[in-house]
């Protein structure tokens, strides 16, 4: 596609319930970012792929996220046990190289009631 | 790490003047991101700016990155409404390629 697509646009979950984010990032870009922003907030940086590993996940906040992108394309974050706290728009971004600019998508807001 | 800190938070002008933005941090850095954001929802990059550039325009936008004051500053020239949105500047140090945002400036053009 043109740009990087994310889906849902909007997920509404309960507490405790698990929850699958999908990014799609730009054809042929090999570096693939999440960021989760609150209201009023910058996006913070939750975790970083070369390919297909993980190069950076110093920003995830506990081991309740988890990501993957098994074929070096899409990404999949996915959150277990969603706690009220985890709220916010998730972000995800490409770029053709690391430290490359870095383009996001339109970001899945997630409401965890 | 290191965030950058954009002033002022808020900025309402009238349409046809010039919005200037800045951007603080404390360590050195790789490169200096400008984006912008509609709605609190997608970013859209503006500009890039590394660290042995001075200055960088984009149309109406002009960004230049003082590496000695640790500062940046983004101008936007002849203001319209469809320039109202939050602002931020992001930044990335040498070796690590995530993005560290600041809580940006909220800019609102007077029709």
């Amino acid at each position: 596609g043109a740009g990087v697509s994310q889906t849902p646009s909007n997920k509404v979950t309960e507490k405790g319930k698990y929850v699958e984010l999908r990014c799609d990032p730009i054809s042929g870009h090999t570096a693939l970012y999440w960021y989760r922003q609150s209201l009023g907030q910058g996006p913070e940086f939750l975790i970083y792929f070369q390919g297909t590993g993980a190069a950076d996940d110093s920003g995830l906040p506990n081991d309740r996220f988890f990501a993957v992108r098994p074929e070096g394309s899409v990404s999949t974050l996915k959150i277990q046990r969603t706690e009220r706290g985890d709220s916010a728009v998730y972000l995800c971004a490409s770029s053709l190289n690391p430290a490359d600019t870095q383009y996001f998508g339109p970001g899945t807001r997630l409401t965890v009631l | 790490s290191q965030q950058g800190e954009e002033d002022p938070q808020a900025l309402s002008i009238q349409e046809g003047e010039n919005a200037t933005m800045n951007c603080s941090y404390k360590t050195s850095i790789n490169n200096l991101q400008w984006y912008r954001q509609n709605s609190g929802r997608g970013l859209v990059h503006l500009i890039l700016i590394r660290s042995n550039e001075r200055e960088k325009h984009s149309g109406r936008l002009r960004v230049t990155l003082d590496t000695s004051k640790k500062s940046s500053s983004l101008l936007i020239t002849a203001s319209r409404a469809a320039d109202t949105a939050s602002y931020f500047c992001a930044l990335s140090n040498f070796g690590n390629e995530k993005l560290t945002f600041g809580t940006g400036t909220r800019l609102t053009i007077i029709p």
